[in-house]
């Protein structure tokens, strides 16, 4: 069963643009969100995380938006660039849970 | 600042072969320890966590073991390799106390890459 679904599987865009990533979720007890930034041949990092009482968290050029009646959130990469190219997993918890990652999503951000 | 050093960085193993995998973390006491597994270009399968010396609770059943003999180290081994062990073996300690509430951050180490043949 997979808790956690992201799409697409692979996001290409040019240089600039606002890439967007989808995460949903079926368990509605899960309250905090994290995003992990991954990058080949290294282990993931935190890179911005949202909990369930808010509905938007920013960070540098990320954006987390997030709809809790839906049960799904996206990662927007405002005015992506060339180093954003990486795998992003979104992840989420509640309590007495593990962390639960989705399947990834795969960025490349052409120059 | 906390510190996970993972070792080997890479594996090439036969089937068949014994496999042992660590990882360390310093300048943090008694933290949540997790390892994890990733097939290539795949999601992240937590394997097992331990929260204290001794103590390893398992989360999935793939033929391999862990143990936490310091405090601040943890083993990953098995004693035959199968070919559906290769991938990206991935350590991660997060901050003690409230487990599974869903307020820990969890930090990786660089990897082992691990290729069974």
């Amino acid at each position: 069963q997979q808790q956690v679904r992201q799409s697409p599987q692979s996001l290409t865009v040019w240089e600039g643009e606002t890439a967007i990533l989808n995460c949903s979720y079926e368990n509605s007890a899960f309250d905090y969100f994290p995003w992990y930034q991954q990058f080949p041949g290294e282990g993931p990092a935190l890179l911005i995380a949202i909990r369930s009482v808010s509905d938007k968290k920013e960070d540098g050029g990320f954006t987390i938006f997030f709809n809790k009646r839906e049960k799904n959130l996206s990662l927007h990469i405002k005015d992506s660039q060339p180093g954003d190219s990486a795998t992003y997993f979104c992840a989420a918890t509640g309590f007495a849970s593990a962390l639960t990652f989705g399947s990834g999503t795969k960025v490349i951000v052409l120059p | 600042a906390q510190t996970i050093h993972q070792w080997p960085v890479a594996e090439i193993k036969a089937v068949g072969s014994p496999l042992s995998l660590g990882c360390t973390i310093k300048g943090k006491s008694s933290p949540n320890l997790y390892w994890y597994w990733q097939a290539t270009g795949g999601t992240l399968q937590q394997l097992f966590y331990s929260i204290t010396v001794g103590q390893v609770e398992s989360v999935v059943q793939l033929n391999l073991s862990a143990s936490r003999p310091k405090d601040d180290q943890f083993i990953l081994s098995t004693e035959k390799l199968l070919l559906s062990h290769s991938g990206f073996y991935l350590c991660a300690w997060s901050l003690d106390g409230d487990w599974g509430g869903g307020q820990n951050t969890l930090y990786f180490g660089a990897g082992t890459r691990l290729s069974v043949l």
